[in-house]
């Protein structure tokens, strides 16, 4: 299997652009998490879910949005994009609150 | 307030030499840590956990609750060791604090 996959890769856009980041698991994980990691900052935790249907704010929630319609997919959106939100996006996922498996990462930069 | 330190952003060592790795944290209770690591162009991944108290790749990390530390140690180098580790802090909510990182470089 997969595992965590991300995409885009990378991308780059212009203030006040949107954008869905797009991640997903093939493993039936129930927890899955978006994580930013800005340089020299770790990373920090921006959403996560416990279960498809269910979402609840991190750290770092301000001017980004998720959604869990499904167990697979937890999809990460930016309404409009400022330069603070340039950083390196992780998804990871885990059954129940066991080793998080993460994905590859979305180096977004907004100028 | 929960918080895991990492000191070092940067930790050079020769092949072969002794490493630690240096993560404090701050929590009330009970912690569960963790370090992760990611080698170059690959996934962060998850290294050991402490109630595992196994030696994973040489490497091992021992919990002291009396100086609030959770140090990674490895008594040889390698070059393979080079990657950014995370010591990371399992809080009240179940969900992961993660250190800033240190970059461990193994010259040869």
């Amino acid at each position: 299997n997969a595992g965590v996959t991300q995409t885009p890769k990378f991308r780059i856009l212009k203030i006040g652009q949107s954008m869905t980041l797009q991640c997903t698991q093939d493993m039936n994980h129930n927890y899955m998490y978006w994580y930013r990691q800005d340089p020299g900052m770790g990373l920090k935790l921006i959403y996560y879910s416990v279960g498809a249907g269910i979402t609840d704010k991190g750290e770092v929630p301000n001017g980004y949005n998720v959604s869990r319609s499904t167990t697979e997919d937890f999809p990460l959106r930016l309404e409009l994009a400022a330069p603070s939100q340039t950083s390196v996006y992780f998804c990871a996922s885990s059954y129940t609150d066991n080793e998080q498996f993460f994905g590859p990462g979305t180096r977004l930069t907004v100028l | 307030a929960q918080r895991v330190t990492q000191p070092e952003k940067l930790l050079s060592v020769f092949k072969g030499a002794p490493v630690e790795l240096k993560c404090n944290y701050s929590y009330s209770g009970s912690p569960e840590l963790f370090w992760y690591v990611q080698y170059s162009r690959q996934r962060l991944q998850l290294l050991l956990r402490h109630i595992s108290r196994e030696s994973i790749k040489g490497f091992t990390a021992d919990l002291n609750k009396g100086e609030t530390s959770f140090h990674l140690k490895k008594p040889f180098a390698q070059e393979e060791d080079s990657a950014m580790y995370y010591c990371a802090l399992r809080d009240n909510t179940d969900k992961l604090i993660f250190g800033t990182g240190t970059r461990l470089q193994v010259f040869p």
